[in-house]
C-alpha cells in the first residue's frame, strides 16, 4: 500500500513550457485534489475531483488543467508555465470528509 | 467565510517545556478540523482530527489538541516537547459549504525546540 504518489519530486521549467504532475493512490479513494504551497499563504486548492469523470475548479485554477479517468490517477497539468508557478505542489486523497492523505509533493521551478 | 488563523508564525520553546500552536477558525455548520505537520523537504503529515465526540483529541507523536467551540479554537498541544518536533504545523478545517470537500488551510506555523 503505497498510498498517495507524485513524481517528479523536484522540476525546472522554462517558462512557456507544459508538463504534467502525475498523482496516483491505491486506497480506492474517491475524491482527490491538488494544492500548491506558497510561503506565508498556506495550502490553497488549485482543482479537485469527487470521482472519476468528475472534476471542477479550486480558489486558483488558472493556468492548470486536470483530468480524472481513472479513481486511481489524477494528473495535473501545466498548460504554459509562468515564473508565477514555481511552488510545491501537493496532491491529496480522501474516502470520504472526514480524513486526508497527502502525497510527498512535487518542487516545482519556472525560470 | 470559512477561515482558518494560525496569529504566531514562529512558536520557540525549550526542549522538554510544554508547547502550545494555536488556531482559531471559521466555518459554517459543524466544523471538522484537523492539524498536520511537515518537516523539511517533506509532504504533510497527519496528526490528529476532531469530527466529534471527546473535546480532547490525542494524535500522533504524543500531541492532542482541544476543541473549543465556544471561543472556535483548536490549540495543538504537548506535554514536553522534542527537538525532534522542530517543524511547520498547519491547522485546517474541511470546507462546509457545498460539495468540494475541500480543506481550508491556516499560514502554518513554525515550531522550533531548542535543546
Amino acid at each position: 500500500n503505497a498510498g498517495v504518489t507524485q513524481t517528479p519530486k523536484f522540476q525546472v521549467l522554462k517558462t512557456g513550457q507544459s508538463m504534467t504532475l502525475q498523482c496516483a493512490q491505491d486506497m480506492n479513494h474517491e475524491y482527490m485534489s491538488w494544492y500548491r504551497q506558497d510561503p506565508g499563504m498556506g495550502l490553497r486548492l488549485i482543482h479537485y475531483s469527487v470521482g472519476a469523470g468528475i472534476t471542477d475548479q479550486g480558489e486558483v485554477p488558472n493556468g492548470y488543467n486536470v483530468s480524472r479517468s481513472t479513481t486511481e490517477d489524477f494528473p495535473l497539468r501545466l498548460l504554459s508555465a509562468a515564473p508565477s508557478q514555481t511552488s510545491v505542489y501537493f496532491c491529496a486523497s480522501s474516502p470520504d470528509r472526514s480524513g486526508y492523505t497527502f502525497g510527498s509533493g512535487t518542487r516545482l521551478t519556472v525560470v | 467565510a470559512q477561515s482558518v488563523a494560525q496569529p504566531e508564525d514562529q512558536v520557540n520553546v525549550a526542549e522538554g517545556n510544554p508547547l502550545t500552536v494555536k488556531c482559531t477558525y471559521s466555518v459554517s455548520g459543524n466544523p471538522y478540523l484537523f492539524w498536520y505537520v511537515q518537516y523539511p523537504n517533506r509532504g504533510l503529515q497527519f496528526l490528529l482530527k476532531y469530527i466529534t465526540g471527546d473535546n480532547l483529541v490525542k494524535g500522533s507523536y504524543g500531541f492532542e489538541a482541544e476543541f473549543n467551540k465556544s471561543q472556535t479554537s483548536f490549540h495543538l498541544k504537548k506535554p514536553s516537547a522534542l527537538v525532534s518536533d522542530s517543524a511547520l504545523y498547519f491547522c485546517a478545517v474541511r470546507d462546509n459549504g457545498g460539495a468540494t470537500n475541500k480543506l481550508i488551510f491556516g499560514t502554518g506555523t513554525l515550531l522550533a525546540v531548542q535543546p
